[in-house]
Formats: structure tokens, sequence, C-alpha cells
């Protein structure tokens, strides 16, 4: 399976840009997505196809990489934000999920 | 607006069976692939089983292979997933999600059944 790897906590100060990455143990062309979810709620899509916004998504959230390098960036970060970032593939099955972000506000 | 409404979730004792449904509304149900992924307490997300818009196509992780079954009924717009032999590590909330396009993002998500397998 593809395993995606992400660090499991960042902390940042509202109005901060940050970065948050994503790799894969393998090629995944450009089928990486990514997901937020707050606490006690389902996820959500943010970004398909490693930099397509999700329909009524904020512009502040953006997405790149190909390959096996992938970075989710909010900029500017927002108290709202609070939340952990799901990255997931769908290049290779079965389709894999990392194991999440935790994105604190300083 | 996009809908999906879990139930059948609660309480089991290992080996039992669970059946959970996914009620869908809100877009044309047969034209979508659906799925099921699940969320151990506090931990990450692992997709669980898919199935076509016309049920063709059925996928399975190997976690769940032989034990439970993913199908759907078009006309009465709902999703399901028949639990067999259940184990303790099968303890999750279980979310239904819509596929997006052909991307094979998870595009909706519903607000989960918690299932717990427990003596």
């Amino acid at each position: 399976d593809t395993v995606l790897t992400q660090s499991p906590a960042l902390a940042v100060s509202p109005g901060e840009r940050v970065s948050i990455s994503c790799r894969a143990s393998e090629g995944v062309n450009s089928y990486m997505h990514w997901y937020q979810q707050k606490p006690g709620q389902q996820p959500k899509l943010l970004i398909y196809k490693a930099s397509n916004l999700a329909s009524g998504v904020p512009a502040r959230f953006s997405g790149s990489g190909s390959g096996t390098d992938f970075t989710l960036t909010i900029d500017p970060v927002e108290a709202d934000d609070t939340a952990t970032y799901f990255c997931q593939q769908s290049w290779n099955d079965p389709r894999t999920f990392g194991g999440g972000t935790k994105l604190e506000l300083k | 607006e996009v809908q999906l409404v879990e139930s059948g979730g609660g309480l089991v004792q290992p080996g039992r069976s669970l059946k959970l449904s996914c009620l869908a509304s809100g877009f044309t149900f047969s034209n979508y692939g659906m799925n099921w992924i699940r969320q151990a307490p506090g931990k990450g997300l692992e997709w669980v089983a898919s199935i076509s818009s016309s049920s063709s196509y059925i996928y399975y992780a190997d976690t769940v292979k032989g034990r439970f079954t993913i199908s759907r009924d078009n006309a009465k717009n709902t999703l399901y997933l028949q639990m067999t032999s259940l184990r303790s590590e099968d303890t999750a909330l279980y979310y239904c999600a819509r596929q997006g396009g052909f991307e094979r993002a998870f595009a909706y998500w519903g607000q989960g059944t918690l299932v717990t397998v427990s003596s």
C-alpha cells in the first residue's frame, strides 16, 4: 500500500502562512487530495488533484506538488483553521490517507 | 444540498454482525460511486469499501475483505455496509462518503455512525 507521511503537529499564529507537507512512499502522479477535520466533525474536502480548490473553500487554501511530495498552504491562517489536515491519494489502490497534521493556533 | 445520513451503529459483541445504512439526498444517487471510510477513536482515516454507481465494481480493504459487504439500493437512495465476524479492531466511527469525479476524491461525507465492538 502507498504510505503517506505527514508531520504530526504544527503551531502558528493567526495571520501567518503555514505549509503542511505530505510525502508518498511511491509516486501518485497528481492524485493527492486534502481534507480538513475539525473536532467532532466529519472531514471536508479542501483540495483535489493536488491543486484544485473544492467548491466553497476559501482561496486562502492552496495545494501544490506532484509525484511523491505535496504541500497544503494556508495563507493567511485564521483562528477557525484549527483542525487536523489529512492528505489522501487515489492513484494507487487501495486509496490511503496520511496520519494527519494537527494545526494549532498560538 | 448534498446530505448523507448514516445509521445502524451501536454496541455489538465480538463475532456478531451489524448492518449500517446511509441515506443520500440532494444529488442523483445512482450517478455516483460511494464509499465507507472509518476512523478509530482518536486515530486516522481508513478507507473500507467502495461501490460503483451501478454496483458493477466493488472493492474492499484487506482488513475487512471476506467479512464486510457493501451494497446499494438506487431506488431507495441508500448505501449499506453489512459487517460480520466483528472484531474489537473494527471499533470506529463509520462514514459514508460520495465520490467526487474521475479523481476519486471523497467529495462529501456524512456525520458518521459509531460502531463499538466489545464484550
